[in-house]
């Protein structure tokens, strides 16, 4: 499984544009990387996907590089609603492998 | 459409005894994930069962833990004679179909506590 790194924690003003990076060094060709958040007492909520160059939805936007070693997730114009922790998560998830593998994620706080 | 319902949302043991946690899926999901979460940590899978069958226990402790989702009714996850280390939010998510392009939706979770 390919192992993902980010940072544990970040601090951001509401009304800008937050990017948080994950390394994922051993990505396999298979693998795709999906983005979760997670706010306090509830369950993660799946943000994003995506396999290579830019992928956009009313949420947010993941930006992967050529060689896909790491990934982007940004969110536009954050509010304090935007609080939560946010995980990074590389895997093919295809049939037989839907098993979801979380590291501790980056705690991204949004002060007023 | 009712999201995915957990109960109870807190649930409380004593060393020893047995803690039941259900997990209605989504209307129409015949796919349902178990995963555990230690305070700071994130979620580790536990299992994946299908209508009737266990599909992936990979992440199941080999002793005291079991899990069912029957024909009929929500699925459980039982733990038999709990200890101090089962403390733990517990999450269960459903998706309709298995693979990758199916979105695994999470309930708000069982926080169990063993004293």
């Amino acid at each position: 499984l390919a192992k993902t790194t980010q940072p544990i924690s970040m601090d951001s003003y509401e009304g800008q544009e937050v990017n948080i990076t994950c390394s994922h060094n051993n990505i396999a060709t298979n693998d795709y990387i999906t983005w979760y958040q997670q706010f306090p007492s509830q369950g993660p909520r799946f943000i994003i996907q995506g396999y290579k160059t830019k992928v956009t939805n009313e949420v947010a936007s993941l930006f992967i590089p050529a060689d896909r070693k790491s990934s982007t997730l940004s969110l536009p114009r954050v509010s304090l609603s935007d609080t939560a922790v946010y995980y990074c998560l590389v895997g093919d998830h295809d049939f037989g492998n839907e098993k979801l593998t979380f590291g501790t994620g980056t705690r991204l706080t949004i002060i007023p | 459409n009712a999201g995915v319902m957990q109960n109870p949302r807190h649930l409380v043991r004593r060393r020893g005894q047995e803690a039941r946690l259900r997990c209605s899926p989504m209307k129409g999901h015949s796919h349902v994930y178990w995963y555990r979460q230690l305070p700071e940590e994130g979620l580790k899978f536990m299992v994946y069962l299908q209508k009737e069958n266990i599909i992936d226990e990979s992440g199941m402790p080999k002793e005291r833990f079991s899990a069912e989702f029957p024909k009929e009714g929500p699925s459980i996850l039982r733990i038999q004679q709990v200890v101090r280390g089962d403390s733990a939010a517990y999450f269960c998510a459903s998706s309709p179909l298995a693979g990758r392009d199916n979105e695994q939706f999470f309930g708000p979770g069982t926080r169990l506590t063993v004293l």
